[in-house]
């Protein structure tokens, strides 16, 4: 079945260090894959995402490229701040029998940065 | 300003009660979900639905249940038969079903049990 892996955390870091969470997914077809952001005690806040191969999907400084032959979709931004402290899913898009959609998420990756 | 609302932020049960936690929504999506996130996990999808009065099971519907009555409305029902309901409860909602479409999450309800 289709399934998403992410490295395990926590990954700690100091300010303004340069920043990769890797995932990777198992899939038929072409899913749209997602990273998801969540802040202590919040729900998820969809952080960019990607609808096919080759997108890169961007936000706030953060960035991720679909890439089909590697099935990634690892997460990067150039320098960190405290404020990015929180939670990283990936996430990809399965179908299902009905032919409506789920998202099917990694087990989530703790970012840590210091001052 | 459109959102998801999720209530009460913290819920708690006693042995062999039921409780239902509310999701609204003021932004017209046709779909809605519910995921349980347990710590250090992924979110398990529970149940979803795509259009007013229809819901489907997700992976672990088993203890739970749902209402779709209203568009903007999905609660969810946490019965004594679900035996280890302590966990984070995420509503969400899509303008539909799609694979491309975005997920949009409430704040979440933590559901204790006494």
């Amino acid at each position: 079945g289709n399934s998403v892996t992410q490295m395990e955390g926590p990954v700690t870091l100091s300010e303004e260090a340069f920043l990769t969470i890797n995932c990777t997914y198992t899939a038929t077809g072409y899913p749209s894959l997602f990273w998801y952001v969540q802040y202590p005690g919040e729900g998820l806040q969809l952080l960019l995402k990607a609808t096919k191969a080759d997108d890169k999907g961007s936000n706030k400084g953060f960035e991720a490229t679909y890439r089909k032959e590697t099935t990634s979709f690892h997460l990067e931004k150039g320098s960190v701040q405290v404020s990015d402290s929180a939670v990283y899913f990936c996430a990809l898009s399965s179908a299902r029998m009905d032919s409506s959609y789920k998202l099917i998420f990694g087990s989530g990756t703790r970012l840590l940065v210091r001052p | 300003d459109g959102g998801i609302t999720q209530s009460p932020k913290y819920l708690f049960r006693k042995e062999g009660q039921n409780v239902t936690l509310s999701c609204e929504q003021n932004l017209n999506h046709d779909a809605m979900y519910w995921y349980r996130q347990d710590p250090g996990q992924g979110l398990r999808l529970i149940y979803y639905s795509q259009i007013v009065n229809d819901f489907q099971k997700g992976d672990i519907a088993e203890g739970y249940s749902v209402s779709r009555e209203k568009k903007e409305s999905f609660p969810l029902t946490v019965t004594s038969a679900q035996k280890n309901p302590t966990a984070f409860y995420l509503c969400a909602s899509s303008i539909g079903g799609g694979g491309r479409e975005t997920q949009y999450f409430g704040p979440g309800t933590r559901l204790l049990v006494l």
